[in-house]
């Protein structure tokens, strides 16, 4: 499975668009882009996955570079009920997870 | 989204005992579920998949011996860790797809606290 590179942490302001990075440089064409996020003492909580277009649902939009080794999460309007830490896992079949550190969001009032 | 429970949430037990964790899918069938472990401030990291009716697969490192998996219906996965010790002690999590191809859905998490 490809490797994931995302930045330790990220401060955000409630009410604005948090934007999280991803590397995944060494992405096969095969492997489709997950992202959950971990509340604190929490199961992770499944949000946006994407192969090579650009996903949109009701938490969140996943825009994923044209050549696929970087893609971004965003949630539109972040709350102080969006800070987590944030999975970034690209996937290759057989459906198996190998999380990397995440990035902490803070969302400050 | 779909939901996966498990129970107990959270468990003390003493050193040398076996405790059982269990794994549901309550709106789905899941012929894969999955079983993680998160020590405090580390990531998820991966124990084994086990598949409905067959052996669970552990990952590298992890004994087979002393974390028994059975996945003895659709919608029921167990962890019994065996003879436990306080190394032991983690956040043990799991979860569910409806088949390999499928997005996995996390349960809530069990701590357990080994004494």
């Amino acid at each position: 499975d490809a490797k994931t590179t995302q930045p330790t942490s990220m401060d955000c302001a409630e009410g604005r668009a948090a934007n999280l990075p991803c590397n995944h440089s060494t992405i096969s064409g095969n492997e489709y882009v997950y992202w959950y996020r971990q509340i604190h003492s929490q199961g992770p909580q499944y949000i946006i996955h994407g192969l090579k277009n650009n996903e949109t649902n009701e938490m969140a939009s996943l825009i994923i570079t044209e050549d696929r080794k970087s893609s971004t999460l965003i949630l539109p309007h972040a709350t102080l009920r969006d800070t987590a830490v944030y999975y970034c896992i690209a996937l290759y079949n057989f459906n198996k997870f190998y999380f990397g550190s995440g990035t902490k969001l803070n969302v400050k009032p | 989204g779909a939901v996966v429970s498990q129970h107990p949430s959270r468990v003390i037990c003493k050193s040398g005992t076996s405790v059982k964790i269990e794994c549901r899918s309550l709106d789905f069938q899941a012929t894969t579920m999955f079983w993680y472990r998160q020590f405090p401030k580390q990531s998820l990291m991966l124990m084994a998949t086990s598949n409905e009716g067959s052996k669970a697969t552990y990952e590298q490192g992890v004994e087979k011996d002393k974390f028994l998996i059975n996945h003895a219906s659709l919608t029921l996965s167990t962890l019994t860790v065996t003879s436990a010790h306080p190394e032991d002690s983690s956040f043990y999590i799991c979860s569910a797809s409806k088949d390999s191809q499928e997005t996995q859905y996390f349960g809530p998490g069990t701590r357990l606290l080994v004494l």
